[in-house]
């Protein structure tokens, strides 16, 4: 099937520092989503992204859509400890199916 | 949280035994879906349903099966349980299916 390649995999950080993480397809996509994971919990939705090019803020969060449509990545500044946590990209590709990047794990030292 | 909810949280099975998740959503959104989360393949999709009695396969769909008669609810069924389907199981909705997917809390499966 469709790969999403997510990278990292995994982020060691000090609190207050800006994290950058992103996802690659050899396939377009029409739409870039980004989830959060807490252990024991479902993922939750944070930014959805439905254009080429788009730019989009969420708090301390912003995200992208890439130009060539393959691609997208997502900024957290000013790292908090509650940030930590597993981060999902996610693409709905021209067949109206979502697949998902295998995980960016986020560990941040307060 | 999209008005998803699981049942059971967590189960413990034994392999051959027959094995019923169960999602219910409250806002009637006509799309939904089942994932399964294995260390290092992400979420993948089992089998989703785009209304009543209309369901369609994913990329993982052998040993499973689905069942949706009312709106509220998506079945899924193990027929059989194998050690391969320990995992952690997801149902999700979307309003049109071309839009953002909202998940459930998850069920951890566990086949001995």
């Amino acid at each position: 099937g469709q790969q999403l390649n997510q990278s990292p995999q995994s982020m060691f950080i000090q609190e207050g520092e800006d994290v950058s993480m992103n996802c690659t397809s050899s396939s377009i996509f029409n739409t870039w989503l980004w989830y959060k994971q807490d252990p024991g919990e479902g993922p939750v939705l944070l930014i959805a992204l439905y254009k080429a090019g788009e730019l989009t803020s969420n708090g301390r969060l912003t995200a992208q859509f890439g130009i060539t449509r393959k691609d997208s990545f997502l900024n957290i500044s000013a790292s908090i400890p509650s940030d930590v946590g597993i981060y999902f990209c996610a693409g709905l590709n021209n067949f109206n199916k979502f697949y998902f990047g295998s995980g960016t794990k986020l560990n941040v030292k307060p | 949280d999209a008005g998803i909810t699981q049942s059971p949280r967590h189960k413990v099975t034994e392999t051959g035994t027959p094995v019923t998740l169960r999602c219910h959503q409250t806002e009637n959104h006509r799309y939904m879906y089942w994932y399964r989360q294995d260390p290092g393949h992400g979420l993948r999709l089992i089998h989703y349903s785009y209304g009543v009695k209309d369901t369609d396969k994913g990329e993982v769909s052998d040993g499973y099966s689905v069942s949706r008669s009312k709106t509220e609810d998506f079945l899924l069924t193990l027929e059989s349980a194998t050690s391969s389907q320990t995992s952690v199981y997801f149902c999700a909705i979307s309003v049109s299916g071309r839009e953002t997917q909202y998940f459930g809390p998850g069920t951890r499966l566990l086949v001995l």
